[in-house]
């Protein structure tokens, strides 16, 4: 049962182009994630809010934005792809007072030609 | 920076057999663990949690947990097909403040019938 929506689910792209992905989650969860799983499947968090508050921001290429409107929404803004954003980008959410108990969505899948 | 380290990279048991599964963190801080599940071309699945040592079963499914040694192993019993997944493990410091989840590279669990 799918209770973390993301759009879209796949998106194929020039290098320099921007791309966007949604993320909503009706589960009542006060903290949103976004992940990446390279080609490897090596998963890394990106970005963490918690009641549209950012909480957590690793190391990421500015070109990386994320926005939040809401608790329930978090999206991933990047400006002028590149190859190596090439990947699984997964959200995730959690009660803060359980943050090891993610639940992801199904993922999107962004290929940058 | 914490590291997160699982082995083997992938395993091959037949069917009905027992997989055994290790991770170990390299920070000293890390006090809570957990193991999802990754069938290929779906998101990750929370599996088990364990933050006590000793040992937790939930039916085929056990995860022993050595604080000392911050090592965590899962075993599945009676192995089945469907238990063919990327098994991820991940460990944090707390589970409610930093929001973030650190995931190991992940062992390829594949059962043969």
């Amino acid at each position: 049962e799918t209770a973390v929506f993301q759009t879209p689910n796949y998106h194929v792209t020039q290098v320099g182009n921007e791309v966007s992905f949604n993320c909503k989650q009706t589960l009542g969860h006060d903290t949103m994630y976004w992940y990446k799983q390279d080609s490897k499947k090596l998963l890394k968090i990106m970005f963490s809010y918690n009641n549209k508050q950012l909480i957590v921001n690793e190391t990421v290429p500015r070109r990386f934005s994320p926005q939040s409107s809401d608790k329930a929404h978090l999206n991933l803004r990047i400006k002028s792809v590149e190859p190596e954003d090439s990947a699984v980008y997964l959200c995730a959410s959690s009660l803060r007072g359980n943050t090891g108990q993610l639940y992801f969505g199904e993922g999107s899948k962004l290929t940058v030609l | 920076q914490q590291k997160v380290q699982q082995s083997p990279e992938s395993l091959i048991v037949p069917e009905g057999g027992m997989a055994s599964l290790n991770c170990t963190s390299s920070d000293r801080n890390v006090d809570y663990f957990w193991w999802y599940r990754q069938h290929s071309g779906k998101s990750p699945k929370m599996l088990m949690s364990i933050f006590s040592n000793g040992e937790k079963e939930e039916g085929r499914f056990t995860v022993h947990l050595n604080k000392a040694s911050l090592h965590t192993s899962l075993h599945i019993r009676d192995s089945q097909p469907s238990d063919s997944a990327l098994y991820l493990c991940a460990a944090s410091i707390g589970n409610t403040n930093t929001g973030k989840l650190t995931f190991g590279d992940g062992t390829v669990l594949t059962v043969k019938p």
